[in-house]
């Protein structure tokens, strides 16, 4: 079964500066979906980023782009220019496009200081 | 167009109690789904549906859970006799017939006291 690991509970990072949030994959599977989901306090969760694993290209959405490492089965969140707003909860997540669920990680919440 | 609806937002309940969650999808979608997070876990998958059939209830702990989808529109899961260990925030999600990631409600949170 897939499992998806976010190795950091915690994270923070001063507003402008730029953060990476670390989530590692397990999956015997060669097609696959990777996201990174944001659910800020009291508020839904958000749909950050995409990426297909065919896709060689990393995906990248204004300030955030993620590092996808196929043969390592990583898949980093590079937040650049940390506002405020950017505070939250991230929870990477895995999906097997022969099935409908999704695996989450454990999430890494972001803490942004001004 | 509306997002994912959840309601209540919050319920605390005494354990052997019933709470009945809800979930309003966004109109047109005919996959939901819920899920679970524990707190400080992952969150995991409880069930799928399409319109008002159950794809996949899977990840359902155990028959103390019923999940229903009244005419493929809004859902709702109800746990009877909740248990302490029943915690957690209820997460429901929706989407189109794609692959392009879930639109997920705000969730409930769930005490069981």
């Amino acid at each position: 079964a897939q499992t998806v690991t976010q190795s950091q509970p915690e994270m923070s990072v001063q507003e402008a500066e730029t953060v990476t949030l670390s989530c590692t994959y397990d999956t015997s599977e060669s097609d696959y979906y990777l996201f990174w989901y944001k659910q800020p306090p009291s508020r839904q969760m958000i749909l950050v980023i995409r990426q297909e694993a065919y896709k060689q290209q990393n995906a990248t959405e204004n300030r955030f782009s993620v590092n996808f490492q196929k043969a390592a089965k990583s898949f980093s969140l590079k937040i650049s220019d940390s506002q405020l707003g950017d505070a939250a909860m991230y929870f990477c997540a895995y999906r097997s496009p022969s099935r409908e669920d999704m695996r989450f990680g454990a999430g890494t919440r972001l803490t942004v200081k001004p | 167009e509306a997002g994912v609806t959840q309601f209540p937002s919050h319920s605390v309940i005494e354990k052997g109690q019933t709470v009945t969650l809800r979930c309003d999808p966004i109109s047109g979608h005919d996959n939901l789904y819920w899920y679970r997070r524990v707190m400080g876990k992952e969150i995991k998958f409880l069930l799928h549906f399409v319109k008002e059939s159950k794809q996949d209830e899977s990840g359902m702990p155990n028959n103390r859970f019923l999940a229903e989808r009244t005419g493929g529109t809004y859902s709702t899961l109800k746990v009877q006799p909740a248990e302490l260990e029943d915690s957690g925030v209820y997460f429901c999600a929706s989407s189109r017939q794609d692959h392009y990631g879930y639109t997920f409600g705000s969730g409930t949170r769930l005490t069981v006291v």
